[in-house]
């Protein structure tokens, strides 16, 4: 077991872009959470969902962002027409279940850059 | 709302010498989680000790220790015998008993100077 990994780990795009993240979760785990981390921050939750279905959404998600978790095992976040602000690390994370036990694990981040 | 304030930005301290990272949480609920993640520059995010709000004992692992003093709403971490190993940002974080979201803190940057 690798571990959470996303992809890419670092995305340059234009501002009025469309880009989409992938989070590959721990495998036995059916919990799977995105967070954004900007500069100077900790992290700050955006959406989760238990195995195929989304949960819950922050307001921090506008409608420019959507998230999918197709078959219950890989996630992807897209942002359309990126905006400066959209400047950030993209976290996610994967837990086995809500106990104290079931710690969140974190993926190494996709850092976004915005120009 | 659940917040969480960590007071100091930045702190350091020499290897081998002992540190304390404070951090202030405020809730209205009873039942609830608190967290110490470390973020190594440019790597992942670790959860480094957890303690239930149940729980009175301070939860230990190895050098790294917790005075959780629940009537103050206050969580701190100490670290024993720093290693250059241990500079890092460090994470506070937040859950309710009921939730499975985090909520951080801002974090503090910790130097360990050799």
């Amino acid at each position: 077991d690798t571990g959470v990994s996303q992809d890419p780990r670092h995305k340059i795009t234009k501002r009025g872009q469309n880009v989409t993240f992938r989070c590959d979760p721990i495998s036995e785990h059916n919990r799977l959470y995105w967070y954004r981390q900007t500069l100077g921050q900790g992290p700050e939750f955006l959406t989760y969902f238990q195995n195929e279905a989304q949960l819950e959404k922050s307001r921090l998600l506008s409608d420019r962002f959507s998230a999918e978790r197709p078959k219950g095992s890989f996630s992807t976040l897209e942002i359309q027409r990126t905006e400066q602000g959209d400047s950030a690390m993209y976290l996610c994370a994967s837990s086995l279940g809500q106990g104290i036990s079931h710690e969140q694990y974190f993926g190494p981040g996709t850092r976004l850059t915005v120009t | 709302a659940q917040t969480v304030t960590q007071s100091q930005p930045e702190m350091s301290v020499q290897e081998a010498e002992t540190v304390t990272l404070s951090c202030t949480y405020d809730t209205s609920e009873s039942d609830y989680y608190l967290f110490w993640y470390k973020q190594p520059p440019s790597r992942q995010m670790i959860l480094v000790i957890r303690q239930e709000a149940y729980k009175q004992q301070n939860a230990t692992e190895n050098r790294f220790s917790v005075n959780f003093q629940k009537a103050a709403k206050s969580f701190s971490l100490k670290i024993s015998d720093s290693q250059l190993g241990d500079a890092a940002m460090y994470f506070c974080a937040y859950r309710g008993g009921s939730n499975y979201k985090l909520t951080f803190g801002k974090g503090t940057l910790l130097t360990v100077n050799p």
